[in-house]
């Protein structure tokens, strides 16, 4: 069965650094890995998707990276601002077709 | 801008007392499916319709039913609510041959 994890739960920062947020999961067979932010009280936003044939995607400062052999994922966001303040979530789709989630990993970027 | 929109926002029902909840999608999307969040937690998948195909997880309450009556709206019907069932309810779609969901804003349902 799948299970997906995001370490740490929460990470606090200071405005401007550099930041890598985890994503580990226990079956490779994997179609695609999806990283989405949450706003508190808020619903879903599709930040990245990486294919399972991809290795990695950028959009903006955002860059994220699959292994599938490893079963992680990491999500780099450059120059972090007080924005960018959310939960992070990452989901791989299984062979069902479904979505399987990760608990979150809350970010809070001090200005 | 397509998108896919829910309503209400908030609901406020009582404890055992029918709700419904929408979704619309502008997106024409053929998958449609309903989430449930709870605080700190990860979405849950309550159903999905591939086009007007319902898959129902198995894990789900029979409280809960859904209709798709056409592609474009989905409902969710929550026939008798727990206080249990307070939460984050979340529509997401996707197109079959492509894998990546949109969600909607949620609809947080308060139970009292």
């Amino acid at each position: 069965k799948q299970e997906v994890t995001q370490i740490p739960a929460a990470l606090s920062v200071p405005e401007g650094e550099n930041l890598v947020l985890n994503c580990s999961f226990t079956d490779s067979a994997i179609y695609n890995l999806q990283w989405f932010r949450q706003d508190p009280g808020k619903g879903l936003t599709s930040l990245l998707l990486i294919q399972s044939s991809q290795r990695e995607q950028t959009s903006g400062r955002l860059n994220a990276s699959l292994d599938k052999s490893s079963g992680r994922s990491t999500l780099y966001i450059a120059a972090s601002q007080p924005g960018d303040s959310a939960t992070y979530l990452c989901a791989v789709e299984d062979s069902n077709y479904q979505l399987i989630w990760g608990a979150g990993t809350k970010l809070i970027i001090k200005p | 801008d397509a998108m896919v929109i829910q309503n209400p926002r908030y609901q406020v029902t009582q404890f055992g007392k029918p709700v419904t909840l929408s979704c619309s999608q502008t997106l024409n999307h053929n998958v449609m499916y309903w989430y449930q969040q709870k605080s700190s937690q990860a979405p849950k998948l309550l159903f999905h319709y591939y086009d007007k195909d319902f898959n129902n997880e198995a894990d789900t309450p029979d409280n809960f039913q859904s209709r798709r009556p056409n592609t474009s709206f989905c409902f969710l019907d929550i026939r008798s609510p727990g206080l249990g069932d307070a939460a984050m309810y979340l529509c997401a779609t996707s197109r079959a041959e492509a894998p990546e969901q949109f969600f909607g804003p949620g609809t947080r349902l308060t139970v009292l």
